[in-house]
């Protein structure tokens, strides 16, 4: 079955200090693979998307993901966390069936910042 | 610019009431969500829709039902609520194609009391 998981649930940083989400699927094909961000009380904003081609993905905010096949791995990263980075961080891997697509959800990590 | 938009941000119902979470959206896409976020369990999808009065049940759909009759909205239910249905519910939308990314409402946090 299809899965996502994110190893840390809650990750604290300093500002200015690079980060790293870890994110692992189980997938049977190649995943089509997203990283989103919610901010409180808020829905969910795409930072980036991996379909096909360059492993490396660039997003918004200054964020990028690698995706790794021999891991199973679609980690986020940004050299440069500023205090408004803090906000909880959601990897989902897209399912497709039967002509509709959904999406599977980690349970997320919360990143805090301290100044 | 795209939207998804819930009707509500905030909720309070008393236990055993029918409850409707309205969600519509203008980017006429054919599949539609539901998603129930809870604190250390993710997103969780509830029931989607791939198309008018189509439905198809996710992981969670006890207690839930849905409804579309038109493509830009789509409506959870829920029929007799109760207190363990407190939670964040998130609709979202996308387009039929696999490659391309969900768009989400703000959410509607309901609590039942």
């Amino acid at each position: 079955a299809q899965s996502v998981t994110q190893p840390d649930i809650h990750i604290t940083v300093s500002e200015g200090a690079s980060l790293e989400l870890r994110c692992n699927y189980s997938y049977g094909a190649t995943p089509y693979l997203f990283w989103y961000v919610q901010s409180p009380g808020q829905g969910l904003q795409l930072l980036l998307k991996y379909f096909s081609g360059d492993t490396l993905v660039q997003g918004i905010k200054g964020f990028e993901a690698e995706f790794k096949r021999s891991q199973s791995s679609f980690n986020l990263r940004k050299p440069s966390v500023h205090w408004s980075d803090a906000a909880e961080y959601f990897c989902a891997v897209g399912h497709s069936s039967g002509g509709y697509n959904k999406l599977i959800f980690g349970a997320g990590t919360r990143l805090a910042v301290h100044p | 610019d795209v939207k998804v938009t819930q009707s509500s941000r905030y909720l309070v119902k008393r236990t055993g009431e029918k409850v409707f979470l309205e969600c519509v959206q203008d980017m006429d896409h054919e599949n539609m969500f539901w998603y129930r976020q809870d604190p250390g369990l993710g997103l969780r999808l509830i029931y989607f829709s791939y198309d008018v009065k189509m439905k198809e049940k996710g992981d969670i759909p006890e207690g839930y039902s849905v409804s579309r009759e038109k493509k830009e909205r789509f409506s959870l239910i829920l029929e007799s609520a109760s207190t363990n249905q407190t939670s964040m519910y998130l609709c979202a939308s996308s387009s039929v194609t696999g490659d391309t990314e969900a768009f989400f409402g703000q959410g509607t946090r309901l609590t039942v009391v």
